[in-house]
């Protein structure tokens, strides 16, 4: 099946630093990805919708100033959470949906926020 | 509002047992995509079985059958033959719009399955 990598899988920062994760499509094409947000024990949550080549399109209620989405090529799409504060601490995880229906998961990102 | 619906937080299922995961949907597009993941504890997201919104016939992937009953808006998984591996999180989520582009996917609250030895 298709792999969908995902970079780093855990992260501890300081308050007021950014952190960029990388999501990249392994073995296909993904024009279009996926970043979702869990808090523990709760459902996926999307945050925006990556699109290569042009303008994330984001949830009602996610900054798009706080979580920068880059989609730079067919095969990677990076998250960055600037400035980063306590409550920004979560489960962040990328899917990429290739020529079927569906997506195919990263491993998934602890972000931990001091 | 809410569109996908999971009414079991939690359940228990004997090793060996088959066991049913309710999801209920509410969308008034008429093509969408239904999907069961299933999430270990390790956290990765497990693809587990897809049913398109004019598929025919129930999908089946194995030990994983969904109970599509479209008039009601209800995509059960059931898994037979349950093993202790099956502990997990289970989430049900629908994809909404057309074709395969960026049509987003959202997921229900998820249910914990517990097997029992």
């Amino acid at each position: 099946g298709a792999v969908v990598s995902q970079h780093p899988s855990r992260v501890i920062c300081k308050s007021g630093t950014s952190v960029k994760i990388e999501c990249r499509s392994l073995d296909f094409q993904a024009t279009t990805m996926f970043w979702y947000r869990q808090f523990p024990k709760q459902s996926l949550m999307l945050m925006a919708t990556s699109n290569e080549g042009s303008k994330a399109t984001y949830e009602q209620g996610v900054e798009k100033d706080k979580f920068l989405i880059n989609h730079a090529s067919l095969t990677l799409s990076t998250l960055t959470v600037t400035s980063a504060h306590p409550e920004d601490s979560s489960f962040y995880i990328c899917s990429a949906r290739r020529d079927s229906e569906k997506l195919f998961f990263g491993s998934g990102t602890q972000l931990s926020v001091l | 509002a809410q569109k996908i619906t999971q009414t079991q937080p939690g359940m228990f299922v004997q090793e060996k047992e088959a066991v049913t995961l309710d999801c209920t949907y509410d969308t008034s597009d008429p093509s969408y995509g239904l999907f069961w993941y299933k999430q270990p504890s390790s956290g990765e997201m497990i693809f587990l079985i897809y049913q398109g919104s004019y598929d025919q016939q129930n999908a089946t992937e194995g030990r994983y059958s969904l109970n599509f009953q479209k008039a009601r808006k209800s995509a059960n998984l059931v898994i037979s033959a349950s093993q202790l591996g099956d502990s997990a999180m289970y989430f049900c989520a629908m994809r909404e719009g057309r074709g395969t582009g960026g049509f987003k996917t959202i997921f229900g609250a998820g249910t914990r399955l517990f097997v029992k030895a």
